[in-house]
């Protein structure tokens, strides 16, 4: 299966505290894509970070992708209550351009 | 800015009714694509339109159907519903050749009883 798996399944942490999530996927990829869900909500889109990138930034939060490992990380630096909810890689085939979700990281800030 | 607009947002069928999901792109936006998330999982890949056209097919059991119109929004129609069926099921849209995120609407919730 194309699809990504994330690591770890479920996450606590303190607000104020780093949070990592890892995803790891099978086939080559030309993009890798990091969505959030709220419980029952729609999928937000994070940030989009190409096969022939290594890390992006955006505000509090960093991937870094390595493509030899097939693997890419999410970093939510500084982290606060409202970013409580779901984290899921997506990352596409070389034909088309539709996405293949993980089955996510659940996260829970605690005030 | 105007967001992917999906109706309705809930809906409850009785087993072996038929549904319809409406999915409204963000204007310009050429190519619709349909996600399934059952309870507790990922979203799955259903089916994909690309200027009325289906472009893509994934998941989508043989009860499914789904076409995208002149005015580019997208229905996905499910007969013969099934316990099984009920998730949240997603449209996102994009503009052709756009590599950068899809937009989703915020979803169908289908409950069958």
């Amino acid at each position: 299966s194309q699809q990504g798996e994330e690591d770890p399944q479920a996450l606590s942490i303190q607000e104020g505290e780093n949070a990592t999530m890892n995803c790891s996927y099978k086939t080559s990829i030309n993009n890798l894509q990091w969505y959030r869900q709220n419980s029952g909500r729609g999928l937000v889109h994070l940030i989009l970070i190409r096969s022939n990138e290594r890390e992006k930034h955006s505000g509090r939060l960093r991937v870094t992708l390595d493509t030899s490992k097939k693997s890419s990380s999410l970093l939510i630096t500084a982290s606060r209550a409202a970013d409580t909810a779901s984290y899921f890689c997506a990352t596409d085939w070389n034909t088309g351009n539709q996405f293949y979700f993980g089955t996510g990281t659940s996260l829970t800030v605690i005030p | 800015a105007a967001g992917v607009i999906q109706s309705p947002r809930h809906l409850i069928k009785e087993k072996r009714e038929t549904a319809t999901l409406k999915c409204y792109p963000i204007p310009r936006h050429d190519t619709v694509y349909w996600y399934q998330q059952g309870p507790g999982q990922d979203p799955q890949f259903l089916i994909s339109f690309y200027e009325k056209m289906q472009s893509d097919k994934g998941s989508i059991p043989d009860r499914f159907s789904a076409q995208q119109f002149s005015d580019y929004h997208s229905e996905l129609n499910m007969s013969s519903l099934e316990l099984g069926d009920s998730a949240l099921y997603f449209c996102a849209s994009s503009f052709s050749g756009n590599t950068y995120g899809y937009t989703f609407g915020s979803g169908t919730r289908l409950t069958v009883v």
